[in-house]
């Protein structure tokens, strides 16, 4: 079975500064998506970024990029410029390409804005 | 609009006492899913369903049960054999392939 670990439950970061939040995955398959979602105090689950396995470039989106290390399992989130909008729980998640479409999900890090 | 509905936003269960937990989506996705947060443990799938008439445990689907005999609709009942099932409840529904549209959730609490 898959497993997603995030090792900050929590983090801090000065408003404008860059922040970047770790995740790591084991699994045994080759072809995969990862996920990182932000949860906002509204607790409505919001799509943040996306990376597929086979694609070895980066996945990016406006202040948000990743940092896709296959090899190591490894699937962080850099956060630039960070805004006081961006205060909130963020999961980092794992879905199969093969069979079933679940996503597991890590246990969260709490990302604080000060500012 | 489309989108992912979850009806009521606060549910409140006697001990002893089943309650279902609505999830209605428009749409037009084939699969849908219910998981449970908890603080501290992320979210964790309770069931999920690809198809009408087929469902799917996940990982924590003891005391729980679904159905899905429309695709637009896959309720969660919480049985009274759940002995912990105070949390906040998230559906989710996606295309095969898709990426996920989540509900905006419901806060279970047992009093």
């Amino acid at each position: 079975a898959q497993t997603v670990t995030q090792s900050q439950p929590e983090m801090s970061v000065q408003e404008a500064e860059t922040v970047t939040l770790s995740c790591t995955y084991d699994t045994s398959e080759s072809d995969y998506y990862l996920f990182w979602y932000k949860q906002p105090p509204s607790r409505q689950m919001i799509l943040v970024i996306r990376q597929e396995a086979y694609k070895q470039q980066n996945a990016t989106e406006n202040r948000f990029s990743v940092n896709f290390q296959k090899a190591a399992k490894s699937f962080s989130l850099k956060i630039s410029d960070s805004q006081l909008g961006d205060a909130a729980m963020y999961f980092c998640a794992y879905r199969s390409n093969f069979g079933n479409e679940k996503l597991t999900f890590g246990t969260g890090t709490r990302l604080t804005i000060i500012p | 609009d489309g989108g992912i509905t979850q009806s009521p936003k606060y549910l409140f269960r006697k001990e002893g006492q089943n309650v279902t937990l609505s999830c209605e989506q428009n749409l037009n996705h084939d699969a849908m899913y219910w998981y449970r947060q908890d603080p501290g443990q992320g979210l964790r799938l309770i069931y999920y369903s690809q198809i009408v008439n087929d469902f799917q445990k996940g990982d924590i689907a003891e005391g729980y049960s679904v159905s899905r005999e429309k695709k637009e609709s896959f309720p969660l009942t919480v049985t009274s054999a759940q002995k912990n099932p105070t949390a906040f409840y998230l559906c989710a529904s996606s295309l095969l392939g898709g990426g996920y549209t989540f509900g905006s959730g419901t806060r279970l609490t047992v009093v």
